[in-house]
């Protein structure tokens, strides 16, 4: 069955880096375009990134372009979100998702990043 | 960038009842690119409906969605009590994915 694993949250301070890795497995991983979600505590769900399966094309939400890189090894079947001048409004538990036509459908259980000083 | 506008904020309705939710497009959206999510405390979202009516895999026929246009619709019929949770529509179109704010279903 299709299984998305989140790894790399944790704590960190304002203007720091972070990256976290999703290893995913049950489905042949190049052939998918994949997402980031985020939802930051007692909120709702935020799109963050996405990059197609060849990772010839990515799109970002404006909140995180120019800050997070997503990127994707296909050889470890491994998605990564690179964070980077974290902001503590970028505390929140981050999904990788796979796309299917454009709907998300299937979710890692995520990674919770906490920004504090 | 499309805006996705859910109502209710919260439904208080009771098993057997029928919980209807609506998510409203600031901007006309394909009904291809239209689709629901379910949410409950400390689990990730599961996809739900795509394509505004298309059942995912396992998803009971109770669930229904509908509209064009501007204007979504997720019917739950004959509310079971895992069926208490949080209810996201989702957008995608060009570049951008954008979800709505989400409608709490609870016990009521």
């Amino acid at each position: 069955q299709v299984l998305l694993v989140e790894s790399g949250g944790g704590v960190v301070q304002p203007g720091g880096s972070l990256r976290l890795s999703c290893a995913a497995s049950g489905f042949t991983f190049s052939r998918f375009g994949m997402h980031w979600v985020r939802q930051a505590p007692g909120k709702g769900l935020e799109w963050i990134a996405f990059i197609r399966f060849d990772a010839t094309t990515e799109y970002y939400a404006d909140s995180v372009k120019g800050r997070f890189t997503i990127s994707r090894d296909n050889s470890k079947t491994t998605l990564y979100l690179h964070m980077g001048s974290l902001r503590t409004e970028d505390t929140a538990v981050y999904y990788c998702a796979r796309n299917y036509g454009g709907e998300l459908d299937h979710w890692g259980q995520g990674t919770l990043v906490t920004v504090s000083s | 960038e499309i805006v996705l506008t859910q109502s209710p904020g919260a439904l208080s309705l009771s098993p057997g009842e029928r919980a209807t939710l609506s998510c409203r497009a600031s901007q006309s959206v394909d009904s291809n690119n239209l689709a629901w999510y379910q949410q409950k405390p400390g689990q990730a979202p599961r996809l739900l409906i795509y394509s505004t009516s298309s059942r995912a895999t396992g998803i009971p026929d109770r669930f229904s969605g509908r509209g064009s246009g501007t204007d979504f619709t997720l019917t739950i019929n004959r509310l079971e009590p895992e069926d208490f949770a949080v209810y996201y529509c989702q957008q995608f179109g060009g570049s951008t994915y954008t979800f709505g704010q989400g409608t709490k279903v609870e016990i009521k």
